[in-house]
């Protein structure tokens, strides 16, 4: 059974670099195809896609985020961990992280963590 | 830019067959899969259809898809509404540079 879980700062002040880390089990980041996504929900909103790393360290980043995202995976921890630079009010959402086979199909996900950005 | 429509709400009673579409700009809908996840509140979404048509173990065949190539859009059909099958439905898609989201549509069974 594949279960992810996100944890990290429910408050980040604006301007503060937020790191999330998604603890997962049930499959292991070495196996070839396998990835992790990161996928945010605003209060309200509809889901926005932010990044995937791959067993085989490769990455991907939305376009419109990427200069302030950054990706990486502790494979001995069954982790991976996103930062998000220059956190801003708008960037309040739950984040949620997902297990992928194809870096395009997530499945399943985590049950996400809430991240306010306020002062 | 890829970009993924839905309608914002549709509604249908139980026992019913409601259509949730999904319009690709950006892109043949056919050039990538399309995956419908189903998100009830206060719950992460999981999938309920992927790889175009695809249904994961333990999602009724009341889910099916079909593909459009005229108008570009995917939908996803539920048959035989079910009150538990009220949610926020979201298709996703992807291109070489980025995956993409639909705006979600809002599934009212009354």
């Amino acid at each position: 059974q594949i279960t992810l879980k996100e944890s990290g700062p429910t408050l980040v002040k604006p301007t503060q670099t937020l790191t999330l880390t998604c603890a997962f089990s049930g499959f292991s980041l070495t196996t070839n195809g396998v990835g992790v996504g990161w996928i945010r929900q605003p209060p309200g909103k509809a889901l926005e896609w932010l990044a995937v790393i791959y067993w085989d360290d490769s990455k991907r980043y939305s376009p419109s985020l990427k200069s302030r995202l950054t990706i990486t995976k502790d494979t001995s921890k069954n982790r991976v961990v996103l930062t998000m630079t220059n956190m801003d009010p708008v960037d309040t959402a739950t984040y949620y992280c997902a297990h992928t086979y194809s870096g395009n199909i997530f499945d399943p996900w985590g049950r996400g963590t809430l991240v306010t950005v306020s002062s | 830019n890829l970009l993924l429509t839905q309608p914002h709400s549709v509604s249908e009673s139980p026992g019913k067959t409601v259509t949730i579409s999904c319009t690709r700009s950006g892109g043949s809908i056919a050039s990538n899969s399309v995956q419908w996840y189903q998100q009830r509140p206060g719950s992460a979404p999981t999938t309920v259809i992927y790889d175009n048509n695809q249904r994961p173990s333990g999602v009724p065949d009341r889910f099916s898809v079909s593909i459009d190539r005229s108008s570009n859009s995917a939908s996803l059909i539920i048959s035989g509404l079910k009150t538990e099958d009220e949610a926020d439905y979201y298709c996703q898609s992807y291109d070489s540079n980025n995956v993409v989201f639909g705006g979600g549509t809002k599934l009212t069974v009354l």
